[in-house]
Formats: structure tokens, C-alpha cells, sequence
């Protein structure tokens, strides 16, 4: 069964703080992925990475880094967190670009005061 | 553009009631297609999917869609609904290309009352 953890589970951030999401992934999967979920806009994709210490930007990059130090690993990173950041965040993980299931995390879910 | 067009936001039906739930694509290409479900407080778990073939795909729990390459259309279909199928749905396209990226559309919500 493919797994994909994330931590923390929920959130809560002051504006202008630093907020670090994490993502571990016991699949042995290339690509990993961040996707923003709100409510009237589904899920759209922050970050991906299809490669250790490599990072791409998705359709929402804006406000967000991204780092993958490990091929399980893989993290999004507000710098400065706002208001607007508020959402639940999903990390995935695939085997393939395309064709392949994307297995998603359970979400964190960030409140930006 | 790729685009997902799931045009029900919320659909309620009873229990052991058929069930369709509707979306449209738009896709230059040959599509990838996946029906994704979401339980409340839950990470997005894949329901089916299609490549090629034969374009009725069969997926967990009784679920199936149909590719309809005319109408640009990946409707999702279940004979009988139970409670339990309460949740949200996700129809999604691959982007294809180098990203491997889903497009979602917006979900459906369904609802099965007892």
C-alpha cells in the first residue's frame, strides 16, 4: 500500500511568520507534488519534483518555496505567511509523470491569523 | 488550455439509487483520466482510471466511468449507492508533458440519504 504522511496535520500561523509543511513518502516515487485545496477552486499545484535536490514550480508558485533533500522527502515553505495562505495543503507522490495514480497525504490544514 | 468542468457542485440521491456524476475535459491530446473520492478530513484516493482501450473503466466499490471521446466527457456511474459513498468527488486529466501535474475540477459533492 503506498504511503504518504504529512506533518503537521493542522496549523495555525501568525502573518508575516515562517511555516514549514512536510511530506514523507514510503513508495520509492520520482515525483512528489504540493497542491493547494480551496473551496471553489479544487486542487492546483504549488511545487512539484521529479528529482532528489530539484524542484519545479507548479501553477501557483507565488508565495511558497520548495525544497526536496531526499527522494523521500519534500517540503513547502512559507516565508512569509498571509492571510490568502489559509487552505489545506496536499502533498502527492507518483512513479511516473502522466499515466501514473498519484497517491495523496492526508493534508495539513493551515489557518493564517 | 486543459481544463475539468464538473458541472454539479452538490448531488443528492437515495441510498441504493443509481448515480452519475458528470465531467467534461478539455484536452488537446490523448487524455489521461482519473475519478479521485475524498472523505471529510481525508487525503484524495483514486476511484479509476483511463489510458486507452476500452473506454468503460471498471474502478473499487462498484464505481465505473465511460471515456467519450466525441463528447469530451469521463462520466462516473455507480448501480446502487449506500450511505457510505457519501463524500466528495474529483475528476481530474493528466497535463501531460514533463509535469505529470493533475488538472482538478472543482468536485462533486454527494450526498446518500438512508
Amino acid at each position: 500500500e503506498a504511503a504518504v504522511t504529512q506533518s503537521p496535520r493542522s496549523k495555525v500561523a501568525v502573518t508575516g511568520g515562517k511555516v514549514t509543511l512536510s511530506c514523507h513518502q514510503t513508495n520509492n516515487h520520482d515525483y512528489m507534488y504540493w497542491y493547494r485545496q480551496d473551496t471553489g477552486h479544487g486542487l492546483r499545484l504549488i511545487h512539484y519534483s521529479y528529482v532528489a535536490d530539484s524542484t519545479e514550480k507548479g501553477d501557483i508558485p507565488d508565495g511558497y518555496k520548495a525544497s526536496r533533500p531526499s527522494q523521500e522527502n519534500f517540503s513547502l515553505i512559507l516565508e512569509l505567511a498571509s492571510l490568502s495562505q489559509t487552505a489545506v495543503y496536499f502533498c502527492a507522490s507518483s512513479d511516473n509523470r502522466g499515466k501514473d495514480t498519484q497517491y495523496f497525504g492526508p493534508g495539513t490544514r493551515l489557518l493564517v491569523l | 488550455a486543459q481544463s475539468v468542468t464538473q458541472p454539479d457542485a452538490r448531488v443528492t440521491v437515495s441510498e441504493g439509487a443509481s448515480l452519475q456524476l458528470r465531467c467534461k475535459y478539455s484536452y488537446s491530446g490523448t487524455p489521461y483520466l482519473f475519478w479521485y473520492v475524498q472523505y471529510p478530513r481525508q487525503g484524495l484516493q483514486l476511484l479509476l482510471k483511463y489510458y486507452s482501450g476500452d473506454p468503460v473503466v471498471q474502478g473499487v466499490n462498484g464505481f465505473e466511468a465511460e471515456f467519450i471521446k466525441s463528447n469530451s466527457s469521463f462520466h462516473l456511474r455507480k448501480a446502487s449507492v449506500h450511505w457510505s459513498d457519501s463524500a466528495v468527488y474529483f475528476c481530474a486529466v493528466s497535463a501531460g508533458g514533463n509535469t505529470g501535474k493533475l488538472i482538478f475540477g472543482l468536485g462533486t459533492t454527494l450526498q446518500v440519504q438512508p
